[in-house]
């Protein structure tokens, strides 16, 4: 199946520091893909969406200039976490769709790994 | 009210037993539903879609029920590596394509 990358698997940093979380997706385009924040025991909760070539769109309540999203290309998103403090810890994870599938098929989202964010 | 909910469990299910667990949502105009399954500290994986008609892949049965608003995943033959985290996910509307709303999970633990 189609396959997602992210980078770095785990990070932590001091308290003011801003950190880069790579997405990619290994074998497929994705013109759309999600970020994703879970915190322990609970549900994911969609962040933003990135489109490739155009602004990303945030959801209620999720500061755009704190985190930052580039999609500049089919297979690459970005997510940085600016000036991150301890409450920005968490576990951050992507998706992408493959643009190539089906109409209905084209919902399915290919998750990467996620990456651990540590903020002390 | 969340817009999806599940009750957490855990379920401890003795292994070759059969268990089944609900979700509810709240958006009657839901249009698409999947149960994800994650594993500790790792990413959600699609286990299946759900389907009107309600669908069955090997020993997992996927039922929804707009009606009520729920939708149920049933496993027959529990195996050990059943035990994980089940993911009740609805798309947030019929106009947001794609965007995905997830429970928080339901938690399989199948036991020897």
């Amino acid at each position: 199946g189609a396959v997602v990358s992210q980078h770095p698997s785990r990070v932590i940093c001091k308290s003011g520091t801003s950190v880069k979380i790579e997405c990619r997706s290994l074998d497929f385009q994705a013109t759309t893909m999600f970020w994703y924040r879970q915190f322990p025991k609970k549900s994911l909760m969609l962040m933003a969406t990135s489109n490739e070539g155009s602004k990303a769109t945030y959801e209620q309540g999720v500061e755009k200039d704190k985190f930052l999203i580039n999609h500049a290309s089919l297979t690459l998103s970005t997510l940085t976490v600016t000036s991150a403090h301890p409450e920005d810890s968490s576990f951050y994870i992507c998706s992408a769709r493959d643009r190539s599938l089906l109409a209905g098929d084209q919902e399915t989202q290919y998750f990467g790994p996620g990456t651990r964010l540590l903020v002390l | 009210r969340k817009e999806v909910e599940q009750d957490p469990g855990p379920f401890n299910v003795p292994e070759g037993a059969t268990v089944a667990f609900n979700c509810t949502y709240s958006n009657s105009a839901s249009q698409s539903f999947f149960w994800y399954r994650q594993d500790c500290r790792k990413e959600p994986k699609l286990l299946m879609s759900v389907y009107s008609s309600g669908n069955e892949d090997g020993r997992f049965t996927a039922q929804l029920n707009r009606a009520s608003q729920y939708i149920s995943l049933l496993i027959r033959d529990s195996k050990l590596s059943d035990s994980a985290t089940y993911l009740c996910v609805v798309n947030k509307a019929a106009d947001s394509w794609g965007k995905l709303q997830f429970g928080a999970g339901t938690q399989v633990v199948v036991t020897p």
